[in-house]
């Protein structure tokens, strides 16, 4: 079955870039979704089609894809964007819908 | 802006049925976006339940393996979830959320979530 991987968990300074991956065989072909959770709340969407931003989102949230590998950067991250970030995708075929593991990041 | 909101039994007994709704507001259910629901295990990743679309199911995760039925209630502006011979492997917080994309669909609007505890 296909899988997204993501690192456990990424820490940075406020103000400091901060530099999410996921990766996945299929993302060469297929577009990347990144999503903001903080606990006990609805996720919020913060990037589609690789690198579309949702209106209301910060513009320092910004998205990117090379290969197999997706990329979420908060440039300046500041303390409320401490949350789990994952990233969602398809196979080749578009059957499976698959999420990744989850990264969370620590700004402090 | 669309809302959504899960609500249902947070207690199922094994072999029993899950039944949850998904309660929307700013949207109607029945006017061109699919909708979805999806889970989460403790400590595990999400989960792509099923979708739906204007009536009829669009995509059923098979590890679920036929167990889950997914309705709308266009009267009540509500998507039921109904997961049938639940075990403790179906333990897990439950999302509703609405789905939109032409070439890959992606949930843009998501409940809080309800947590299901399957046990005895």
């Amino acid at each position: 079955s296909y899988e997204l991987t993501q690192p456990p968990s990424v820490s940075v300074s406020p103000g400091q870039t901060a530099r999410l991956t996921c990766s996945g065989d299929a993302l060469p072909k297929k577009y990347a979704f990144w999503y903001q959770q903080k606990s006990g709340q609805a996720p919020i969407l913060v990037i589609y089609d690789d690198s579309k931003r949702p209106s209301g989102i910060p513009e320092r949230f910004s998205g990117s894809s090379s290969g197999t590998v997706a990329t979420l950067t908060i440039s300046g991250a500041q303390v409320e964007d401490e949350a789990d970030y994952f990233c969602y995708s398809t196979d080749n075929s578009g059957n499976e819908r698959v999420f990744g593991g989850g990264t969370k990041l620590t700004v402090l | 802006q669309v809302q959504l909101q899960e609500s249902g039994p947070g207690l199922v007994r094994p072999s029993e049925t899950l039944s949850l709704t998904c309660s929307v507001s700013g949207y109607s259910v029945s006017s061109g976006y699919y909708w979805g629901w999806f889970r989460q295990p403790p400590g595990k990743r999400l989960e792509w339940i099923a979708t739906i679309y204007q009536g009829l199911t669009n995509y059923e995760n098979p590890s679920l393996k036929s167990r889950a039925i997914i309705s709308v209630d266009t009267s009540k502006n509500q998507v039921s979830l109904h997961v049938s011979s639940v075990t403790a492997a179906d333990t897990a917080v439950y999302f509703c959320a609405r789905v939109i994309g032409t070439v890959t669909p992606y949930p843009d609007y998501w409940g809080q979530g309800i947590l299901v505890d399957v046990s005895s």
